[in-house]
């Protein structure tokens, strides 16, 4: 059992490039969340799903777009990347978004660079 | 939005009892406290979450008293393998936009 795959591992990108981020889970999870981390700082949400077709956005979600075509796949794309996005992603998803427990699994991350 | 507050960093010693508190001053009705460890160059991982008094599981013991605008995480008897940065999140997860990680506290144990 993988848990949460994403890919690219790290990426080094040209400012003014787009760059789709890759998410895959294998736990049949409803939510799925992107987060981003900037060096020594938490998390802060980017955008998440609640169930696969829907989506919303989070803390920080200008410049970033997502989508939700089925329940395993949640791919975050940078339109148009800027230096500011330069950071490690983390994708993350749980087996519900209501409820009174909500453990988010998180993938191992995507270090992205852009220069 | 309830964000959280929490000391920077802690130092300890391997076999003693570490306490991190985290406050959350405007913690809301529906808001459940979980806590996450993270690890250098990897996700976070869950510990533990409660929503009132004493939540206790194989790993760690949360604490919260009864005005909830603060929480303890105790991690018995630490090793150095418990090096590392912890999270105190408060949020409702019906409302997923209000998610929000603080800064962490990053605990170092020492031989």
């Amino acid at each position: 059992i993988a848990g949460i795959t994403q890919a690219p591992t790290s990426q080094i990108l040209a400012a003014g490039r787009r760059m789709t981020l890759r998410c895959t889970q294998d736990m049949r999870h409803n939510a799925m969340y992107w987060y981003r981390q900037d060096l020594g700082l938490g998390l802060r949400l980017i955008h998440y799903s609640n169930t696969a077709g829907t989506t919303g956005k989070g803390e920080v979600p200008d410049g970033y777009s997502v989508s939700r075509a089925n329940t395993d796949d949640f791919p975050l794309t940078l339109a148009s990347a800027v230096p500011s996005q330069t950071s490690v992603y983390f994708c993350a998803s749980s087996d519900s978004l209501a409820g009174e427990t909500n453990e988010q699994f998180f993938g191992p991350g995507t270090r992205l660079t852009v220069l | 939005l309830a964000k959280t507050t929490q000391p920077i960093s802690m130092d300890s010693y391997e076999g003693q009892e570490v306490n991190i508190t985290c406050s959350h001053n405007n913690i809301a009705t529906n808001d459940y406290i979980t806590w996450y460890q993270q690890f250098p160059s990897q996700g976070p991982r869950f510990i533990i979450q409660g929503y009132k008094t004493k939540v206790t599981n194989e790993v760690a013991s949360l604490f919260i008293p009864a005005d909830r605008k603060s929480s303890t995480l105790s991690l018995p008897r630490v090793s150095l393998s418990d090096t590392a940065v912890y999270y105190c999140l408060v949020a409702v997860y019906s409302s997923a936009s209000k998610i929000i990680f603080g800064s962490g506290t990053r605990l170092s144990i020492r031989p």
